[in-house]
């Protein structure tokens, strides 16, 4: 199917323990993007990539890790949870020329 | 630096009356400005959409905005409120020049009453 996927939809896991976030497109898009979404603060961005092996800082990158060998994957990895890191992460692809930003359906974290 | 700023965390409105959904933005550059749905438990879902050219933008589902460059606004509206609006709703904007991030505003929750 043709989109942007997430997985997994959610995870429970355990303060101080590595997860990876998944995320994968179909459509070749050169950027993509990690949101976390929290009450009261909208989405917030978190890492962006502009094309493979290249990565930058959003808003709030700390305790985030991204990598991107290949244009369809940006996984986003914490390497050690904390409680503050519970959310709804949602990745987003953008074509540069249309403009408009496609959104995975979302991962929903928490950390016990 | 780039901000949005959405007037209002909740709204509530009665089922055929007006929507009002208020936003402002700051940026150095002409920015490109949307407006996104997101449904309980959904990932968000473009409703409009302003680059160049007309200032009023039609969306999906009877929604439209205008872009008023001078009071560096994009509110949107819709003439009559269905039960099926009830959802929350972002603004963003994509700065001008060469960065394709897109920042958000804090939301607005849109209650449609009976």
């Amino acid at each position: 199917d043709a989109g942007i996927t997430q997985s997994p939809r959610y995870k429970i896991t355990e303060t101080g323990r590595q997860v990876t976030l998944m995320c994968h497109q179909t459509w070749s898009h050169s950027y993509m993007f990690w949101y976390r979404q929290d009450l009261g603060h909208g989405l917030r961005l978190i890492y962006y990539s502009a094309a493979a092996d290249i990565t930058d800082k959003g808003e709030v990158p700390d305790g985030y890790v991204v990598s991107r060998s290949k244009t369809e994957n940006f996984p986003l990895t914490l390497e050690s949870a904390t409680r503050s890191q519970t959310s709804v992460y949602f990745c987003a692809s953008i074509d540069p020329i249309d403009t408009e930003a496609f959104f995975g359906q979302g991962t929903r974290l928490t950390v016990v | 630096a780039q901000s949005v700023t959405q007037l209002g965390s909740h709204v509530s409105v009665s089922e055929g009356a007006l929507v009002l959904l208020r936003c402002n933005y700051s940026s150095s550059v002409p920015p490109y400005l949307f407006w996104y749905v997101q449904y309980p438990n959904q990932g968000l879902q473009l409703l409009l959409k302003y680059t160049t050219g007309a200032t009023l933008v039609k969306g999906i589902n009877g929604f439209e905005a205008e872009f008023k460059k001078s009071e560096t606004s994009f509110h949107l509206t819709k003439p009559s409120a269905h039960m099926s609006d009830a959802a929350e709703y972002f603004c963003a904007v994509r700065p001008g020049g060469a960065t394709n991030k897109l920042i958000f505003g804090t939301g607005t929750l849109l209650a449609v009453q009976p």
